[in-house]
């Protein structure tokens, strides 16, 4: 059965501690692993997109990494406005995307 | 860009009215647009896929004959919520896909829809 799990549930950072994000995921075949920020009362927000394992994205303090089993959503120096649920998504058989339970993260000043 | 808009961004009605979500893709053609519910603190649920000029398929568990989908144009698709309930609070979210690619989504900025 295809499946994504998020890990932690939640996260408190202080500003400027960096720390990553984790998704795994199971699925027959991937095509394509997604990223989206979500901000209280929001719709998604379009990250990134990752296709193989090995390949690595960047946007600004974000940067997102994938391997065969997980992706990692790794971010930098975080800021207060980089508090929000961040969800990953993968495609499953019938092109649905499946989604994370979400990590939201909380930066404090 | 792929900007998606939808309208109202909140709207309260009364019970047994019906009330219409609009979702349009303003900077691309989408073939198919989602509906998704979301619940506070949980992940989004798919409703509905909807493609241009066919039918709504609709996910288990959704009554087709009270969440009404039309997808008329390329850019455009509309979720009606008939006899709405306040059971049928919630926020309600649509994406699309650009036409060309196949999964993925782009999302609106959602609509709050309180049923007194």
């Amino acid at each position: 059965e295809d499946q994504v799990t998020q890990s932690p549930e939640a996260l408190r950072l202080q500003e400027g501690e960096s720390s990553s994000l984790n998704c795994s995921y199971t699925v027959s075949g991937l095509r394509g692993l997604f990223w989206y920020r979500q901000d209280p009362g929001k719709g998604p927000e379009f990250l990134f997109t990752l296709y193989s394992a090995g390949e690595e994205k960047e946007k600004e303090r974000l940067k997102a990494t994938l391997t065969k089993k997980e992706s990692f959503l790794h971010i930098t120096a975080p800021k207060p406005e980089d508090s929000a649920t961040y969800l990953c998504a993968v495609p499953g058989n019938t092109g649905k995307l499946i989604f994370g339970q979400g990590t939201t993260l909380q930066v404090k000043p | 860009g792929a900007v998606v808009s939808q309208h109202p961004s909140w709207v309260i009605c009364k019970s047994g009215t019906s009330v219409k979500i609009e979702c349009r893709s303003l900077d691309f053609q989408a073939t198919t647009m989602f509906w998704y519910r979301q619940f506070p603190k949980q992940s989004l649920m798919l409703m509905a896929t909807s493609n241009e000029g066919s039918k709504a398929t609709y996910e288990q568990g959704v009554e087709k004959d009270k969440f009404l989908i039309n997808h008329a144009s390329l850019t455009l698709s509309t979720l009606t919520v008939t006899s709405a309930h306040p059971e049928d609070s919630s926020f309600y979210i649509c994406s699309a896909i650009k036409t060309g690619e196949r999964f993925e989504q782009y999302f609106g900025p959602g609509t709050r829809l309180t049923v007194t």
